[in-house]
């Protein structure tokens, strides 16, 4: 079991450009998550996946937009990205409600 | 929404003794406990469910108290290998997704 992985490992994109973030779980789970973490900060959630086919937005979503492809794989998408963007983010997912969530091992983003 | 931890950093000495606190503003359903040692992803120490009892891992436990909406973690007698930043992460309302503290810094010195 791979667990969950994350595509890229890093990424440096120029203000306006556009890239997607890869993430896949091999544990068959149902919720999908996207979070940020900021230098210092806290995991802040952008959007959550609760099962196939629903997204929801989390605490930070502004500029970004996910897609639940499959049970397997959700990703996340920065149509023009920002300086403010630059962060480290991570996926995770996790069986059910109230149990254990996986973290993948991040992608660290700069945007110039 | 998001919980709020304390200290927002600790410097101990190996041996020595930590306590984590975690309190939110919205009535608890669960209390998550993560560690993230630097470079790292987060990873799952312990889940405490409403109505359960302390859990412990290791020298690792806490306890939840429903009606002050608080969390605590306890490292007793810590290792070196205990460094890190530690997230709590509570479920709002019975919503599915995970909101973490903005985490505590543990630094254990030999």
């Amino acid at each position: 079991n791979a667990g969950v992985t994350q595509t890229p490992k890093f990424q440096v994109l120029k203000t306006g450009q556009s890239m997607t973030l890869q993430c896949a779980q091999d544990m068959n789970h149902n919720s999908m998550y996207w979070y940020r973490q900021d230098p210092g900060m806290g995991l802040r959630l952008i959007y959550y996946s609760a099962s196939e086919g629903t997204t929801d937005k989390g605490e930070v979503p502004n500029g970004y937009n996910v897609s639940r492809l499959n049970k397997r794989e959700f990703s996340l998408r920065l149509e023009s990205a920002a300086p403010s963007q630059t962060s480290v983010y991570f996926c995770a997912s996790m069986e059910r409600f109230r149990e254990t969530q996986y973290f993948g091992p991040g992608t660290r983003l700069l945007v110039l | 929404q998001q919980p709020v931890q304390s200290p927002q950093a600790v410097i101990l000495r190996e041996g020595e003794d930590a306590v984590i606190n975690c309190s939110s503003s919205k009535a608890l359903y669960s209390v998550h406990w993560y560690r993230q040692k630097h470079g790292e992803a987060p990873v799952f120490l312990m889940i405490l469910l409403k109505g359960g009892e302390q859990k412990g891992h290791d020298k690792i436990s806490a306890s939840f108290n429903e009606k002050k909406q608080q969390s605590s973690l306890y490292l007793t007698a810590s290792q070196l290998s205990y460094s890190g930043t530690y997230f709590c992460g509570t479920l709002p309302g019975g919503a599915q997704k995970l909101v973490f503290g903005q985490g505590t810094r543990l630094t254990i010195n030999p």
